[in-house]
């Protein structure tokens, strides 16, 4: 069965620095995977999401993730953060007919 | 635009009472799926549905069900409320990708339900 584990519940960093949220994989057919952000208040947004055609893939608001297949991997990045993108992101995974997420990780953005 | 609204953004109920949460999606998905998120739980599945009048069981269907009588909607019902179930629960739909795997979801933006 397809999951995901998220390392790191909180992060924080300071405007400017890079961001860099980690998710590794678990999955026994070449995976389909996702990034989500949920502002305050809000429903799931997707970021930007791996289908095996590049592996290192650009999402909305400055975000990339890179598939590392060696390292089971799909962390997230960003080369400086803005007080906006405060917010929880999940990653995830597609299984059979649904989606795996893991538990998140709060995102504080500090001035 | 792609959009999937929910019924309310805020509920609170009576333990014992009967719940309904309602979501409609525009755009013909017919893939439909319901989750409730949790602090530190991230989201888990609660019922989710590929057609009009079929429904899945996910990892938490207790003390729920779920209809869908048209594909645009997909109701959640809370048959007796109790406080276990105070949570944000999200509504989602994708298309289908080929042999019933699912696409992106795209999710509404949420009901935050208070069950006293």
């Amino acid at each position: 069965a397809q999951s995901v584990t998220q390392l790191g519940s909180h992060v924080s960093v300071s405007e400017g620095a890079l961001v860099l949220l980690r998710c590794n994989y678990s999955s026994s057919v070449p995976p389909y995977l996702f990034w989500y952000v949920q502002y305050p208040n809000q429903g799931l947004q997707l970021l930007l999401k791996y289908t095996s055609a590049a592996t290192l893939v650009k999402g909305i608001n400055g975000f990339e993730a890179e598939f590392k297949k060696s390292e089971t991997s799909f962390h997230l990045t960003k080369p400086s953060a803005h007080m906006s993108d405060a917010a929880e992101y999940f990653c995830a995974v597609r299984g059979a007919n649904d989606m795996r997420f893991g538990a998140g990780t709060r995102l504080t953005v500090k001035p | 635009d792609v959009k999937v609204t929910q019924s309310s953004r805020y509920l609170v109920k009576r333990t014992g009472e009967k719940v309904f949460l309602e979501c409609v999606q525009d755009m013909d998905h017919e893939n439909m799926f319901w989750y409730r998120q949790d602090p530190g739980l991230g989201l888990r599945l609660i019922y989710f549905s590929y057609d009009v009048k079929m429904k899945e069981k996910g990892d938490i269907p207790e003390g729920y069900s779920v209809s869908r009588e048209k594909k645009e909607r997909f109701s959640l019902i809370l048959e007796s409320a109790s406080t276990n179930q105070t949570s944000m629960y999200l509504c989602a739909s994708s298309s289908i990708l080929g042999r019933g795997t699912t696409d992106t979801q795209y999710f509404g933006p949420g009901t935050r339900l208070t069950v006293l």
